[in-house]
């Protein structure tokens, strides 16, 4: 079974603070995304990677950046967390190996952040 | 991408089939559909997709209208456990098109 880990569950933070959410996936899958989760606005896009050291912007990047040093690793950085990143992170991953890219996304368990 | 139209919440009744529906009006010959689903307090896990054709898992099974302006997504024997969020996406398959546009989805509740 496809594996997406999340660093952690829940996350308490301050304003200010620099924020690293980590994400790491075991099926050697080329794509991986951060997105975001709020409520009566759905799941947005934060930034993807489609390579090892390859990133493009997505939806709603403002306020956030993003580490793939390695290809099972891809990190989501909140350099000065505010409060209007309290929000449920989902990190997700998918293969296009087989050349369709059908993209079914595999999902890691989400990372509830609470900025106080 | 083209966008795609779901009934915010529906009720069903547990051991009966859940029938959701996902209008997609504008979608071109390219655009597959997919469904996924989100339980709650957890990522959103995929159903299925499909192109023209009805398409049939262990899962769940998805009927394409012939004109593929919209699409139903079958549970045949609801449980508890199907109750969760389920969206339906449109979109190009193609290695330069790797982003998934996410609806509301319609919220599920599975009635004992």
């Amino acid at each position: 079974d496809v594996k997406v880990t999340q660093s952690s569950r829940y996350l308490v933070k301050r304003t200010g603070e620099k924020v690293f959410l980590e994400c790491v996936q075991d099926m050697d899958h080329e794509n991986m995304f951060w997105y975001r989760q709020d409520p009566g606005l759905g799941l947005r896009l934060i930034y993807f990677s489609y390579d090892v050291k390859m990133k493009e912007k997505g939806d709603i990047p403002e306020g956030y950046s993003v580490s793939r040093e390695k290809k099972e690793r891809f990190s989501l950085i909140l350099e000065s967390a505010s409060t209007n990143q309290t929000s449920m992170y989902l990190c997700a991953s998918s293969s296009i190996r087989d050349g369709s890219s059908y993209n079914e996304q595999f999902f890691g368990p989400g990372t509830r952040l609470t900025v106080l | 991408d083209a966008k795609t139209t779901q009934p915010p919440s529906m009720d069903c009744a547990e051991g009966r089939a859940a029938n959701l529906p996902c209008n997609h009006s504008t979608i071109s010959g390219n655009e597959y559909v997919y469904w996924y689903r989100q339980i709650h307090s957890q990522g959103p896990q995929y159903i299925i997709h499909g192109l023209k054709n009805n398409e049939t898992n262990e899962m769940a099974s998805l009927i394409i209208t012939e004109d593929r302006k919209s699409s139903t997504l079958i549970l045949p024997h609801a449980t508890l456990r199907d109750t969760a969020v389920y969206y339906c996406i449109v979109r190009v398959v193609g290695a330069n098109n790797r982003k998934l546009i996410w609806g509301l989805g319609t919220s599920l509740a599975v009635n004992p």
